[in-house]
């Protein structure tokens, strides 16, 4: 079964806005992961957040994990237009077998 | 150079031929992975290959038959395709263990159809 949610399942907002994206999952983990997916392309690994992490930071993005929640959110700070992509969480289960399980994805588009 | 190749890069075939999709990295990644995205962008693991050992293999149907002939390769033929074969399939690759902060490097993916 799928391991995350994600949500929105889609947001639009203009350059220079502030975009957040939550991701829920179900099981324990050993970390999360986002992957950004422009369209037609690759998915590319953007941050990964261990389980004992609370937050991290890399340039505009800055992700959270509440495991209590079992929940993260990343946010994009000063999005540009080339943000416009659907961004995916992915867990990587304590379970083993270094297996990701990704969520449903959000498509953000950033406007001029 | 390209990190993780796959071709083709489109594949378009009739309901019922063999069909074998390559992917190769040269990222000196001792894991290899098949995910298929469906239409709602929905990705779901297939098969991962450790040092050229089965060590994921989801419900997947044995049409499906993956090939490591060494760590650096990892191909998928699919047999008799059906039309709900159709999606595209991602290779990807990453070090083994949950120590790696870099995550998977995906290949751009091979968009099949079946007709």
């Amino acid at each position: 079964s799928q391991q995350g949610e994600e949500d929105p399942q889609a947001l639009s907002i203009q350059e220079g806005e502030n975009a957040t994206m939550n991701c829920s999952y179900k099981t324990s983990i050993n970390n999360l992961q986002w992957y950004r997916q422009n369209s037609g392309r690759g998915l590319v690994h953007l941050i990964l957040i261990r389980s004992n992490e609370r937050e991290k930071h890399s340039g505009r993005l800055r992700v959270t994990l509440d495991t209590s929640k079992k929940s993260s959110s990343l946010l994009i700070t000063a999005s540009r237009a080339a943000d416009t992509a659907s961004y995916f969480c992915a867990t990587d289960g304590s379970g083993g077998g270094n297996k990701l399980t990704f969520g449903t994805g959000t498509q953000l588009k950033v406007e001029l | 150079d390209t990190a993780v190749s796959q071709t083709p890069k489109y594949l378009v075939t009739q309901m019922g031929n063999d069909k074998s999709i390559k992917c190769e990295q040269n990222l000196g990644h001792d894991t290899m992975y098949w995910y298929k995205q469906d239409s709602k962008k929905f990705l779901k693991i297939m098969f991962s290959y450790n040092n050229k050992e089965l060590i994921i293999n989801e419900t997947v149907p044995n049409r499906f038959s993956p090939k490591s002939p060494d760590k650096a390769h990892l191909n998928l033929h699919i047999n008799s395709l059906e039309l709900g074969d159709s999606a595209v399939y991602f290779c990807a690759s990453s070090h083994h263990g949950t120590a790696d902060r870099a995550g998977y490097t995906f290949g751009s993916g091979t968009r099949l159809t079946v007709v």
